[in-house]
């Protein structure tokens, strides 16, 4: 299975909203709606973000959401923030019943 | 609070098998509710997935590694194992356990994560 594909870096200005794109296949993102996003700060263990497309767990902010459309989906902060300068990874669920991660993005505030 | 625990050697030697045990804390792997997986970085590099297990038996495994994994689970110990053969230098990587809240991997709760590093 091929990795999903992101974007090496995104960059953004304090108050900006950014988006990472996660580009897959008809059999992973545009099958699926078990599309999660994950932070991860150097050397420390991922964080989920968002879960099944568009869904927040408890505790993770509302400037990060979530959405999809076709085989890509994508992730928006809105507001930046100093803090939410991370590596950013996508996974989806496939039809082989396995789960793929993205390469992963390393966002710049 | 569920907290997992990554254990096991953190250096293995070309050609011999990973093992690596995953202790789980504050819930039962039997439950049934959910799915237990094993996930890899390579320094510097991405997550890759590796597999996960149910707590029957039941494995899912990443293709590219299938051939070389097994995953095992230990009910009474409450706690869940990985076993890679025939390991090279390629397998060097932090390693960590995780809980699949939704079994289609949406990954709630993980691990420290443990490096191991392949070498002579």
């Amino acid at each position: 299975q091929s990795a999903l594909t992101q974007p090496a870096s995104v960059s953004g200005s304090p108050g900006q909203s950014i988006t990472i794109s996660c580009t897959g296949t008809s059999s992973d993102v545009g099958r699926y709606k078990y599309v999660s996003w994950y932070q991860q700060y150097p050397d420390k263990v991922p964080k989920l973000m968002i879960y099944e497309v568009n869904n927040r767990p408890s505790g993770v902010s509302n400037r990060f959401s979530g959405s999809k459309s076709g085989n890509t989906a994508s992730l928006t902060i809105s507001g930046l923030q100093a803090e939410d300068e991370a590596d950013y990874y996508c996974s989806s669920y496939t039809s082989n019943s396995t789960v793929v991660f993205g390469g992963g993005t390393k966002l710049t505030v | 609070q569920v907290q997992l625990q990554e254990s096991g050697p953190g250096l293995v030697k070309p050609s011999q098998t990973l093992s690596l045990i995953c202790s789980v804390s504050g819930g039962s792997i039997s439950s049934g509710e959910y799915y237990w997986s094993w996930i890899r970085q390579h320094p510097g590099k991405g997550l890759e997935w590796i597999g996960y297990i149910y707590y029957s038996g039941i494995t899912y495994y990443n293709p590219s590694l299938k051939s070389r994994v097994t995953m095992s689970a230990d009910t009474s110990e409450n706690r869940f194992s990985l076993k890679l053969t025939s390991v090279t230098a390629a397998d060097t990587a932090v390693y960590y356990c995780a809980r699949d809240q939704s079994t289609y991997g949406t990954f709630d709760y993980w691990g420290q994560g443990t490096l191991v590093t392949v070498s002579s």
